[in-house]
């Protein structure tokens, strides 16, 4: 199947910097790329779409200045958290969806644990 | 690496009926997590059920319930009394303290 890779897997980072975590589809293209948030229960919530070369479209409540992304290529998509806080501390996950020889399917990266100190 | 499959692809059920979608996980560790999560066109994962893998008795939620065989690295849901808004995407997905692994996805249709 599809390979999707997340960069890094585990950050910290202090209290006001930024951190930025890639997505990359490894084999396929990939049309449109989403950002999931685990809550805790490992509840996920859906922050944003990104399609190739447009505006993220960001879920009500989800802070578009905060977490910005930015879906540069068909096989890249980054989010970056700015001025981070220790609240912003989770685990994120990426998916990507593209034609994989018939309807779009979607595949989920590993996930990156971000811990802000 | 951990590695989860689902090996349908698309099911469909009658209203009323009672459908299992299969999962089967690969991994050498013995504390996870599993979880199945339900995909509707929104793309929203709603969290449909959870199991901790050092629990041997099998999660249940109202009309959700999970038939976990450790030994067997096997974890598949059963949806009783199925409903139309059943209708969605299932992923079954693997978690430890390092990553999360989830399979391709089970693409369920619940028919009136």
């Amino acid at each position: 199947g599809a390979v999707v890779s997340q960069h890094p897997s585990r950050v910290i980072c202090k209290s006001g910097t930024s951190v930025k975590i890639e997505c990359r589809s490894l084999d396929f293209q990939a049309t449109t790329m989403f950002w999931y948030r685990q809550f805790p229960k490992q509840s996920l919530m859906l922050m944003a779409t990104s399609n190739e070369g447009s505006k993220a479209t960001y879920e009500q409540g989800v802070e578009k200045d905060k977490f910005l992304i930015n879906h540069a290529s068909l096989t890249l998509s980054t989010l970056t958290v700015t001025s981070a806080h220790p609240e912003d501390s989770s685990f994120y996950i990426c998916s990507a969806e593209g034609l994989a020889g018939g309807p779009f399917e979607q595949y989920f990266g590993p996930g990156t644990r971000l811990t802000v100190t | 690496a951990q590695t989860v499959t689902q090996s349908q692809p698309e099911m469909s059920v009658q209203e009323a009926e009672t459908v299992t979608l299969s999962c089967t996980y690969d991994t050498s560790e013995s504390n996870y997590y599993l979880f199945w999560y339900k995909q509707p066109p929104s793309r929203q994962m709603i969290l449909v059920i959870r199991q901790e893998a050092y629990k041997q008795q099998n999660a249940t939620e109202n009309r959700f319930s999970v038939n976990f065989q450790k030994a067997a690295k096997s974890f598949s849901l059963k949806i009783s009394d199925s409903q139309l808004g059943d209708t969605a995407m299932y992923f079954c997905a693997f978690m430890n303290d390092n990553d999360m692994r989830f399979g391709a996805g089970t693409r369920l249709t619940v028919k009136p």
